[in-house]
């Protein structure tokens, strides 16, 4: 069965660090791998996504994420961490008939 | 920007009634997916709408049911409510049923129910 691991309820940075949100998958073929982003009482909005090609994605807002293949993970990075970054954070791959199935989020808070 | 766009943005309704949420997608999206997002928790898939016919579903009740219409609109029921059904409900557009060009979420619509 398809699947999306976000192992970390919370991640907590200081403004100005680089940040990651973790992210591992379970799929069968290859993948198509989604982030979004939700703000409190927002929808979700699109940061970036894996079809194929490079294994480093760039995305809106300055994050990108890095797809590894051997440890099925797709990590959300930031070389530099925003106070209003601050947000809940889903990690999403594609199913077999084209749904999403989403992670259970991870709530990034980022301290001034 | 022509996004996706529902309504009501807000709702709150009574334990046994029925209730409809619309949804308009993206200009140039023709799929309209529908998500029920719990307090706390990821979204769930719900069933997806392509061609006016319900494509896929996901592990959701008979209680829910939808439509999609000639113009691409869709319409979300939900009968016999129950508090359990409390949750954002999100819509989501995509272009051709397997959202290679990938999908863009509404702001969804918030139901209580009492």
């Amino acid at each position: 069965a398809q699947s999306v691991a976000q192992p970390e309820d919370q991640v907590n940075v200081a403004e100005g660090n680089p940040l990651t949100v973790k992210c591992t998958y379970s799929v069968s073929g290859n993948p198509y791998l989604f982030w979004y982003v939700q703000y409190p009482n927002r929808g979700l909005q699109f940061l970036l996504k894996y079809i194929t090609g490079d294994n480093l994605v760039k995305g809106s807002y300055g994050f990108e994420a890095e797809f590894n293949k051997s440890q099925t993970s797709f990590h959300l990075k930031k070389p530099s961490a925003l106070v209003s970054d601050s947000a809940l954070y889903f990690c999403a791959v594609r199913g077999s008939q084209g749904n999403l199935i989403f992670g259970k989020g991870t709530k990034l808070s980022v301290k001034p | 920007d022509a996004g996706v766009t529902q309504s009501p943005t807000h709702l709150i309704k009574t334990r046994g009634q029925q209730v409809t949420l619309r949804c308009s997608p993206k200009s140039g999206h023709d799929t309209v997916s529908w998500y029920q997002q719990a307090l706390g928790q990821g979204p769930q898939f719900i069933f997806q709408y392509y061609e006016e016919e319900e494509r896929q579903r996901g592990n959701f009740p008979d209680r829910f049911s939808g439509h999609q219409f000639p113009n691409y609109s869709s319409e979300l029921n939900v009968n016999a409510l129950l508090l359990g059904d409390s949750a954002l409900y999100l819509c989501a557009s995509s272009y051709l049923l397997r959202g290679t060009y990938g999908y863009t979420f509404g702001s969804g619509t918030r139901l209580t129910v009492v």
